[in-house]
C-alpha cells in the first residue's frame, strides 16, 4: 500500500495567495520529500527534510514536519501561475519489495491569474 | 544537458505486442529506476536496480523485466502487452539507494490499444 497521502486531492487559489499542501504518512521514516510535477513532464524535487528536523525553508517553499502525527505540510507563499502543478510527497517505503521513495497520489494546485 | 533522458516518448502499440522503452543517465548514479504512473496520477515503484542488485516490487508482473547494459543504462521490457499496462512509465535515478533525492526522466506514454 502506498505511504503517504496527500491532501487536498485538488487546490485551487488566486495568485498571490499561499498555498496550503498536506501529507500524511504510515511508517517510521529517515526523510520525506516534496516533488512538483508539471502536466506531461517528470517529477521534479522540491525540498528534503530530515526525521530530525521540524521545519526548512526554500524560497518561496516551507516544508513543516511532524513526526509524531506522521505528517508533513508544504506551504507556497505569494502563489505565481508557474505554481500551477501536482505536488507529491515521498518517503522511503521498502515494504513491498523495492528499495525507492513512495509517493502519494498528489496535489493537484491550480493557480489562477 | 539531459540528466535522465528516456526514449521513447509516446509509444502506441497492439495488445500482446513486446515493447522497449530505453533509459540513460549521465549523472553517474549508482541507483536506477523504474516507476509506473496510471491515469490517476499514482506512482508506484516498478523496480530499484544498481550494479549489485535488481529489486522487484512484487506486485509486478513478470511480463516486465529490465534490463542493464551497464551502468548508466536501465531498459524496460514488456512482453505480451495488455490494455492495463497503458500508464506513463518514469525512469530515475539517485546516486544510492534508499531514500535520497531521486532525478526522473521525462515519461514515456504508452498506450495499448
Amino acid at each position: 500500500s502506498q505511504q503517504g497521502e496527500e491532501d487536498p486531492q485538488a487546490l485551487s487559489i488566486q495568485e498571490g495567495e499561499n498555498a496550503t499542501m498536506n501529507c500524511s504518512y504510515k511508517t517510521s521514516i529517515n526523510n520525506l520529500q516534496w516533488y512538483r510535477q508539471n502536466s506531461g513532464r517528470g517529477l521534479v524535487h522540491l525540498i528534503l527534510i530530515r526525521s530530525n528536523e521540524r521545519e526548512k525553508h526554500s524560497g518561496r517553499l516551507r516544508v513543516t514536519l511532524d513526526t509524531s502525527k506522521k505528517s508533513s505540510s508544504l506551504l507556497i507563499t505569494a502563489s505565481r501561475a508557474a505554481d500551477t502543478a501536482s505536488y507529491f510527497c515521498a518517503t522511503l517505503y521498502s515494504g513491498g519489495g523495492a528499495d525507492g521513495l513512495t509517493f502519494g497520489k498528489g496535489t493537484h494546485l491550480i493557480i489562477q491569474p | 544537458d539531459t540528466a535522465v533522458s528516456q526514449t521513447p516518448k509516446y509509444l502506441v502499440t497492439q495488445m500482446g505486442n513486446d515493447k522497449s522503452i530505453k533509459c540513460e543517465q549521465n549523472l553517474g548514479h549508482d541507483t536506477m529506476y523504474w516507476y509506473k504512473q496510471d491515469s490517476k496520477k499514482f506512482l508506484k515503484i516498478m523496480f530499484s536496480y544498481n550494479n549489485k542488485e535488481l529489486i522487484i516490487n512484487e506486485t509486478v508482473p513478470n511480463r516486465f523485466s529490465p534490463k542493464s547494459p551497464d551502468k548508466a543504462h536501465l531498459n524496460l521490457h514488456i512482453n505480451s502487452l495488455e490494455l492495463g499496462d497503458s500508464a506513463v512509465y518514469f525512469c530515475a535515478s539517485s546516486p544510492r539507494g534508499g531514500g535520497n533525492t531521486i532525478y526522473f526522466g521525462e515519461g514515456s506514454w504508452l498506450t495499448v490499444v
